[in-house]
């Protein structure tokens, strides 16, 4: 079964540094998202990337979030300059169309110190 | 703005015993609903989905679940539970918009008894 791939599975990084999340979605499919979850919290969206662009985006996702898709198969989460409340796991999730359900990658757990 | 709700923050069921987790939801039109499992470290797996038609919808693991619209809700049961059901479950609603983001409930912790 196709998977979503999630690369590192952790990150420790201090505050201040760049972090780049990196995941592959699923070969066909056209949505992309990425959603955290803070330990102990609900999974929250950030952001949607449609088209080679965002097409929807949450609060969380200021001026410090990025994302890209350089090269036609990976899909990057790039946070500038981490804050220690930016520890999370990160999820990335791609779906085929407009009626097909989410599938998730298994996760990066970022930790600021 | 839509918004999902679990009532239950944690479940103890025993193993064997059957399990419901409840979901209520709040959007103007009829949503698309889903239910994930979240094992301890693990990514969202998803279980079932309900987009229309049948309102009794059928899932992995052997898990299945009710659309409700009069009572706007997305119960999830299992007849007779196994140890390794222990996990987070999120209900999930969509909203069919720019984006299509999925907006979560809080989660439902199970602890499976012996």
């Amino acid at each position: 079964e196709p998977e979503v791939t999630q690369t590192p599975s952790h990150q420790v990084t201090q505050m201040g540094q760049e972090v780049i999340l990196r995941c592959v979605p699923i070969s066909n499919h056209l949505y992309f998202y990425w959603y955290r979850q803070i330990l102990g919290q609900k999974v929250e969206f950030l952001v949607s990337f449609y088209n080679n662009e965002i097409s929807e985006k949450s609060e969380i996702f200021d001026d410090q979030f990025s994302v890209e898709r350089p090269d036609g198969s990976n899909f990057t989460l790039k946070i500038r300059s981490t804050k220690l409340e930016d520890s999370a796991m990160y999820f990335c999730a791609s779906k085929g169309g407009q009626g097909d359900g989410y599938t998730f990658g298994s996760g990066t757990r970022l930790t600021v110190v | 703005a839509q918004s999902v709700t679990q009532p239950d923050i944690h479940i103890t069921v025993s193993e064997g015993a059957s399990l419901e987790l409840r979901c209520n939801y709040s959007y103007g039109a009829t949503p698309y609903l889903f239910w994930y499992v979240q094992s301890p470290g693990q990514g969202l797996q998803l279980l079932l989905k309900y987009f229309s038609g049948d309102t009794l919808v059928q899932g992995i693991k052997g898990f299945e679940a009710e659309f409700k619209r009069s009572q706007s809700s997305f119960n999830l049961r299992k007849p007779s539970v196994h140890w390794s059901d222990a996990a987070e479950y999120f209900c999930a609603t969509l909203r069919q918009a720019a984006g299509n983001k999925l907006t979560f409930g809080g989660g439902t912790r199970v602890l499976v008894k012996p």
